[in-house]
C-alpha cells in the first residue's frame, strides 16, 4: 500500500495565530513531498516542494515566510501557516512521492481544512 | 510547462449510463498521465495512470488510454453507479524533471439513481 496521512483533518483558529499541519507517509519513505492548496470548487495549486533534509522550494507567489515547510525525516513533512488570516482559509493537501524513478506516483493525504476566523 | 484541459462539469448521469470525461494535455515529451478522484470533503485518490503512449490505465471499471496523436487521456466507464459521484481530476507532471503535478480544473460527476 501507499498511505499518506494528514493531521489535523480540520482546524479553526483565530486570526494572527499559527497553525501546524503534519503530513506523514505511513508505509513508505518519501524523499519528496508536495504541498497543494485548494479553494472551494477549484483545482489544486502547488505551493511548494519539500525535500528531506533541505530547504523547500516555493512556487512563485507563495510567501515562504508565511508558509513554513520542514521535512525533517523521510516520512514527515510539516506546513506551518504563520500569523494566519481569513484569506489563508483553504483546504491544504499534501502528497508524497513513492519511488525515485521516472514513473513514480504521488499519493495524496486526505487534506486539512483550515478556517481562520 | 505542461498543462491540461478538462471538460467542464457538472456532468449529470443516470445510474448505469456511459461516462466520458475529456482530458487533453500539452507536454514536453511523453510524461506519465494520471486520473485522480476526490470524494466530498476528502483528499485525492489515484484512480488510474498510464506511463507511456498507447498504455491503457484501468481501475474500478474506469479506463483511460494515453493517446499521443490526439494528446488526450479521456476517462471512460461503461456503467456508472451512484457511488461514482465525485470530482475527477486529470493530471500530469508540471514539467520535465519536475515531479509535482499540474491538474485540470476538475469535473464534477453526479450520478442519479
Amino acid at each position: 500500500g501507499a498511505v499518506v496521512s494528514q493531521h489535523p483533518s480540520w482546524v479553526i483558529c483565530k486570526s494572527g495565530t499559527s497553525v501546524k499541519i503534519e503530513c506523514r507517509s505511513l508505509d513508505f519513505q518519501a524523499t519528496t513531498m508536495f504541498w497543494y492548496r485548494q479553494f472551494p470548487k477549484q483545482s489544486l495549486m502547488l505551493m511548494a516542494t519539500s525535500n528531506e533534509g533541505s530547504k523547500a522550494t516555493y512556487e512563485q507567489g507563495v510567501e515562504k515566510d508565511k508558509f513554513l515547510i520542514n521535512h525533517a525525516s523521510l516520512t514527515l513533512s510539516t506546513l506551518t501557516v504563520t500569523s494566519a488570516h481569513p484569506e489563508d482559509s483553504s483546504f491544504y493537501i499534501c502528497s508524497a512521492r513513492k519511488g525515485t524513478g521516472g514513473t513514480d506516483t504521488q499519493y495524496f493525504g486526505p487534506g486539512t481544512r483550515l478556517t481562520v476566523l | 510547462g505542461n498543462s491540461v484541459t478538462q471538460m467542464e462539469g457538472p456532468v449529470t448521469l443516470s445510474e448505469e449510463a456511459f461516462l466520458t470525461i475529456n482530458c487533453t494535455y500539452t507536454a514536453t515529451g511523453y510524461p506519465s498521465l494520471f486520473w485522480y478522484v476526490q470524494y466530498p470533503g476528502e483528499g485525492l485518490q489515484l484512480l488510474l495512470k498510464a506511463t507511456k503512449a498507447d498504455d491503457k490505465g484501468s481501475n474500478k471499471g474506469f479506463e483511460a488510454t494515453y493517446r499521443k496523436e490526439t494528446t488526450s487521456f479521456h476517462l471512460e466507464k461503461g456503467s456508472v453507479q451512484v457511488s461514482d459521484s465525485a470530482v475527477y481530476f486529470c493530471a500530469l507532471p508540471m514539467d520535465t524533471g519536475r515531479r509535482a503535478l499540474t491538474f485540470g480544473s476538475g469535473t464534477r460527476l453526479q450520478v442519479q439513481p
